[in-house]
């Protein structure tokens, strides 16, 4: 079966921290894996990995790819109270299906 | 350009009624995926449509069912709604030369009392 795995579950630091989000995946017919951050309703799209080993940046937020380990990491460098969110996972089998993980909640505190 | 957008945003029914949820997918998207995301959850995958044929399915039982129309919009169907149904449903678009990066509605919340 299908699973994708986030950890932590849940997160609190205080601004200016740097933090990990990590997530594991066992999923047939991988083709890629997607991170989403969502805050309210509309998880909005933040990266798409599909080779290993190259780290893909935007601004403050950076994440990366192993398949041989079937794990990915986001990272969050300098946080701000702006992204207290939760920062979902998903694993794309096929061309169809994307399968998501629980999601990390990150509270960050001024 | 012109984001996902989803009719109506809440939505309450009782147990045994039907319910149809609207999506309008993103300008230049051909390819609509729904998601149903529970509490605490993540989403998980209901079905997917692509040129107007279900393309991949998830776990749901057969009282789930959609549509999708020549313009690309789509409809999710509930019949028989359970007390379980209760949730966020999600509507993502993509287009055909990257279907796997899919862009979220701001979903409907369904409540089933």
């Amino acid at each position: 079966e299908d699973k994708v795995v986030q950890s932590p579950l849940s997160l609190v630091v205080h601004e200016g921290d740097t933090v990990t989000l990590n997530c594991s995946y066992e999923v047939t017919n991988f083709r890629s894996l997607l991170w989403y951050k969502q805050e309210k309703k509309a998880p909005t799209f933040l990266f798409m990995l599909t080779s290993s080993g190259i780290e893909k940046k935007s601004g403050r937020l950076s994440s990366i790819l192993d398949k041989k380990e079937l794990f990915s990491i986001l990272n969050i460098t300098a946080t701000q109270t702006g992204d207290s969110a939760i920062y979902l996972c998903a694993a794309v089998r096929g061309s169809e299906k994307l399968v998501f993980g629980k999601g990390t909640k990150l509270t960050v505190n001024p | 350009e012109t984001g996902v957008t989803q009719s109506p945003t809440h939505l309450i029914k009782t147990r045994g009624q039907q319910v149809t949820l609207r999506c309008s997918s993103q300008s230049g998207h051909n390819t609509v995926s729904w998601y149903q995301q529970a509490l605490g959850q993540g989403p998980q995958f209901i079905f997917q449509y692509y040129r107007e044929e279900e393309n991949g399915r998830g776990n749901f039982p057969p009282r789930f069912s959609g549509l999708q129309f020549p313009n690309y919009s789509s409809e999710l169907n509930v019949n028989a709604l359970e007390l379980d149904d209760s949730a966020l449903y999600l509507c993502a678009s993509s287009s055909q030369g990257s279907r796997e990066t899919q862009y979220f509605g701001p979903g409907t919340r369904l409540l089933v009392l």
